[in-house]
């Protein structure tokens, strides 16, 4: 089945610093991949919409200057915070949408946790 | 968007059919419903998908009635292993992302 690989699982950095998270679709292409934040004991929160070969679509309330995406091949979508505070730790998970017998099925990575320091 | 409504947290012995249902009074015709599984600290992993009436798969079973606005997932003779959330989504067909709910966190207790 479709694979999605995140890297990395888990990040700790300084405030002030910037981090990048890669997702990458392992066998197959995806045109669209999204990305969530996750608090403890709460659900998920879709951030963005990226889109291969254009901009991302942020959902309300995030800071698209913060967390840029990029999404410059098939197979490659990156989150960046940028200057990250502590309120930014949380858990990252992106995913990816792909086409099987003509229902779209979405498969998530293995998640990142960033601690900000 | 469909909302869906399920309990917050269950509780289930090891070897005990597991049914958890979820409410979705708002199903629009060509939206199916989806169920996903987390463990901690992991992604949300696919379990099952159906439009209507009955889906079975070597994982678990989902049963939807002829109105569609709810849906069980029975997980049968749950294990440890099977301690985990699980959330029930409802997307539209073609829809662009997926919307999670609360999810329902299952304990099975040995």
């Amino acid at each position: 089945g479709a694979v999605v690989s995140q890297h990395p699982s888990r990040v700790i950095c300084k405030s002030g610093t910037s981090v990048k998270i890669e997702c990458r679709s392992l066998d197959f292409q995806a045109t669209t991949m999204f990305w969530y934040r996750q608090f403890p004991k709460q659900s998920l929160m879709l951030m963005a919409t990226s889109n291969e070969g254009s901009k991302a679509t942020y959902e309300q309330g995030v800071e698209k200057d913060k967390f840029l995406i990029n999404h410059a091949s098939l197979t490659l979508s990156t989150l960046t915070v940028t200057s990250a505070h502590p309120e930014d730790s949380s858990f990252y998970i992106c995913s990816a949408r792909d086409l099987i017998g003509g229902k779209y099925g979405y498969t998530f990575g293995s998640g990142t946790r960033l601690t900000v320091v | 968007l469909a909302k869906t409504t399920q309990p917050i947290s269950m509780d289930s012995y090891e070897g005990q059919e597991v049914n958890i249902t979820c409410s979705h009074n708002n199903i629009a015709t060509n939206d199916y419903i989806t169920w996903y599984q987390q463990f901690p600290s992991q992604g949300p992993r696919f379990i099952i998908q159906g439009y209507k009436t009955k889906v079975t798969n070597e994982v678990a079973s989902l049963f939807i009635p002829a109105d569609r606005k709810s849906s069980t997932l029975s997980l049968p003779r749950v294990s440890l292993s099977d301690t985990a959330v699980y959330y029930c989504l409802v997307v539209l067909t073609g829809a662009n992302n997926l919307f999670f709910g609360t999810g329902t966190r299952l304990t099975v207790i040995p």
